[in-house]
């Protein structure tokens, strides 16, 4: 079955650039049919939607990081990655990959990766 | 984008049921049947558990149900059991984003 992992840096300085990268194993991106996303959840709080990229690298993005962010996909490698900029304490969150399926509904998740942003 | 709002928390005793209501506007849980539902336990990602406000996903017991009326959509659970305890997000398909509720704790007493 289709798996996501996500790896990147656990420690991002202020004012520098978060990356990170989601694998995914058990299918493949480029079938089509499906949206990669990229969800956080800020410490003790709720799940916020960041984006999606599609296999041919049509994106959506939420418009509040919308300035800051891009997501972009590899599909010989079967990864899609996040590049948020200029970040600050309030990116601190772990951040889940997903693939959005039918309805908009995210039917399955990596494991999430913590990432704070602390110098 | 605001949050769908939801309550902060409910309880319920084993093999009881209960309602978690996620309320929205006519911009989205109101204007499409693409609302979701999720389970998360504490130190673990989300698990889908309703999609399309009242479909379930393979593998999800039939004690989970979701339904809609106008703005707001609620997802019940009947039948308690104590692996219920978690944390569950509503979510929601707009024109231009996705949009989470800000979670219920379930507490089975």
């Amino acid at each position: 079955q289709v798996q996501l992992q996500e790896s990147g840096p656990g420690l991002v300085r202020p004012s520098q650039t978060l990356s990170l990268t989601c694998t995914v194993s058990g299918g493949s991106i480029s079938s089509g049919g499906f949206y990669w996303s990229w969800i956080r959840q800020h410490p003790g709080k709720g799940l916020e939607w960041i984006g999606y990229i599609y296999y041919s690298g049509n994106t959506y993005y939420n418009p509040s990081l919308r300035s800051r962010l891009t997501i972009s996909v590899d599909t010989s490698k079967n990864q899609f990655s996040l590049r948020l900029n200029s970040v600050t304490a309030a990116d601190t969150a772990v951040y889940f990959c997903a693939r959005e399926a039918d309805g908009a509904s995210f039917d399955i998740w990596g494991q999430g990766t913590m990432v704070t942003v602390s110098s | 984008q605001s949050a769908l709002t939801q309550p902060a928390s409910v309880s319920g005793s084993p093999g009881q049921s209960i309602t978690i209501s996620c309320t929205g506007t006519s911009s989205d849980v109101g204007g499409y049947n693409f609302v979701s539902w999720y389970q998360q336990h504490p130190g673990k990602a989300p698990k889908l558990v309703i999609f399309e406000v009242s479909n379930r996903p393979s593998g999800i017991s039939n004690r989970f149900s979701g339904s809609k009326s106008g703005n707001t959509a609620s997802l019940t659970i009947s039948g308690l059991q104590a692996e219920d305890e978690a944390d569950y997000y509503c979510s929601s398909y707009t024109s231009s984003s996705r949009v989470f509720g800000g979670g219920t704790k379930l507490t089975v007493l």
